[in-house]
């Protein structure tokens, strides 16, 4: 069946400290995949995506995640994270179906 | 300005009764979602519809029951048979017919608690 991994469900820095936030799928297709961000009280809305290209992307507010084949992975990373960062982030691939598969998401408390 | 909207923010209902959630969009896309986001267990899919007039059931379907009558709308209706209705509804839509990538867009979500 196809699946979506975040291996944290909750995490907690401190404002500055790098953040990795990790992702595996398992889905054999072509890869869509996505990082969403919920921000307390507001929509889920696209952090950065991968279709195709360059497999590192670059989202909104200094995101980056790696897709590396190989290792069916989707890491979401940030350098330097800030209390504004606080948030659910979710993971999700594109099934077989057209429909997006999504991780039960990270609970990310930055502490100022 | 163009995106999605769900109401009402929050629903109270009795036990027994339907309720009929509303979401709609005028970002022209083709197909349309809902979703149930519990704590723990990322976003299930109830319903989706790729196409006016048609619709698949999700992982959870039981309980609900939708309608596609119209590109722009897909109300969810929560019926008594769902055994544990009380939940934040998310309703989504994406490009769909020639995309190249499947990113959906999300309203700001539907808690519905019933007693």
């Amino acid at each position: 069946a196809q699946s979506v991994s975040q291996h944290n469900h909750h995490v907690i820095l401190s404002e500055a400290a790098s953040l990795e936030l990790g992702c595996n799928y398992s889905y054999g297709g072509t890869v869509n995949l996505f990082w969403y961000v919920q921000y307390p009280g507001q929509h889920l809305q696209l952090l950065l995506k991968y279709f195709s290209g360059d497999p590192l992307v670059k989202g909104i507010k200094g995101f980056e995640a790696e897709f590396i084949k190989s290792k069916f992975s989707f890491n979401l990373r940030k350098p330097s994270v800030q209390w504004s960062d606080t948030a659910e982030y979710f993971c999700a691939v594109k099934g077989s179906n057209y429909q997006l598969i999504w991780g039960a998401g990270t609970k990310l408390i930055i502490k100022p | 300005d163009g995106g999605i909207t769900q109401s009402p923010k929050y629903l109270f209902r009795k036990e027994g009764q339907n309720v009929t959630l509303s979401c709609e969009q005028n970002l022209n896309h083709d197909a349309m979602y809902w979703y149930r986001q519990d704590p723990g267990q990322g976003l299930r899919l109830i319903y989706y519809s790729q196409i006016v007039n048609d619709f698949q059931k999700g992982d959870i379907a039981e309980g609900y029951s939708v309608s596609r009558e119209k590109k722009e709308s897909f109300p969810l209706t929560v019926t008594s048979a769902q055994k544990n209705p009380t939940a934040f509804y998310l309703c989504a839509s994406s490009n769909f017919v020639g995309a190249v990538s499947y990113e959906q867009y999300f309203g700001p979500g539907t808690r519905l608690t019933v007693t």
